[in-house]
């Protein structure tokens, strides 16, 4: 079943203004992913990070976790029309082997 | 590093006949890859874990006899849809782990395929 639920379902910005996606979640995890899917191709890995941290970054990704309020928030800076993509969180309760769980995903359209 | 490679990326097949839908991984070694089914702007629905060399685990409402799955190798899962009928036409999602990766966490990163896009006539 799915556990995420992100916000907002479409997002639609110009160039060069920063993107915040959420997500939620139901369940107690070891760690939240977020995952990147442009139209009718796979997901790329884009972050990953532990329940035990509260913000990670990674060039212009900046991810947050809010363990106690069981949310967790993606933001892209200064973005480009390339961003247009479907981002999705993912949550596993335990570490190594046991599946993802997704999230409905947000849908980025940058505009040029 | 860590390919994942999906073939076909899209069948069109007549209602009653069996799709099989390959994914390997190119560069790594996976015993466990994971099936997942995707409509429309949707988000992706798990249909099974396929371990090496053991029965995949189905999800439930998820019929293991209509989704064959068969992982013989550490490179090589593949998803057979059998007797497909129209409502079987979506999009075909394959990941893996890469087993060789240090770390727990590392280990729970996973690598899609492109998918593939399936239409029954």
């Amino acid at each position: 079943s799915q556990q995420g639920e992100e916000d907002p379902q479409a997002l639609s910005i110009q160039e060069g203004e920063n993107a915040t996606m959420n997500c939620s979640y139901k369940t107690s995890i070891n760690n939240l992913q977020w995952y990147r899917q442009n139209s009718g191709r796979g997901l790329v890995h884009l972050i990953l990070i532990r329940s035990n941290e509260r913000e990670k970054h990674s060039g212009r990704l900046r991810v947050t976790l809010d363990t106690s309020k069981k949310s967790s928030s993606l933001l892209i800076t200064a973005s480009r029309a390339a961003d247009t993509a479907s981002y999705f969180c993912a949550t596993a309760r335990n570490s190594g082997n046991t599946p993802l769980v997704f999230g409905k995903g947000t849908r980025l359209s940058v505009i040029a | 590093g860590a390919v994942v490679s999906q073939h076909p990326s899209w069948v069109i097949c007549k209602s009653g006949t069996s799709v099989k839908i390959e994914c390997r991984s190119l560069d790594f070694q996976a015993t466990t890859m994971f099936w997942y089914r995707q409509f429309p702007k949707q988000s992706l629905m798990l249909m099974a874990t396929s371990n090496e060399g053991s029965k995949a685990t189905y999800e439930q409402g998820v019929e293991k006899d209509k989704f064959l799955i068969n992982h013989a190798s550490l490179t090589l899962s593949t998803l057979t849809v059998t007797s497909a009928h129209p409502e079987d036409s979506s999009f075909y999602i394959c990941s893996a782990r890469d087993k060789g990766l240090a770390g727990a966490l590392a280990k729970n990163i996973q690598y899609f395929g492109a998918g593939t896009r399936l239409s029954v006539l």
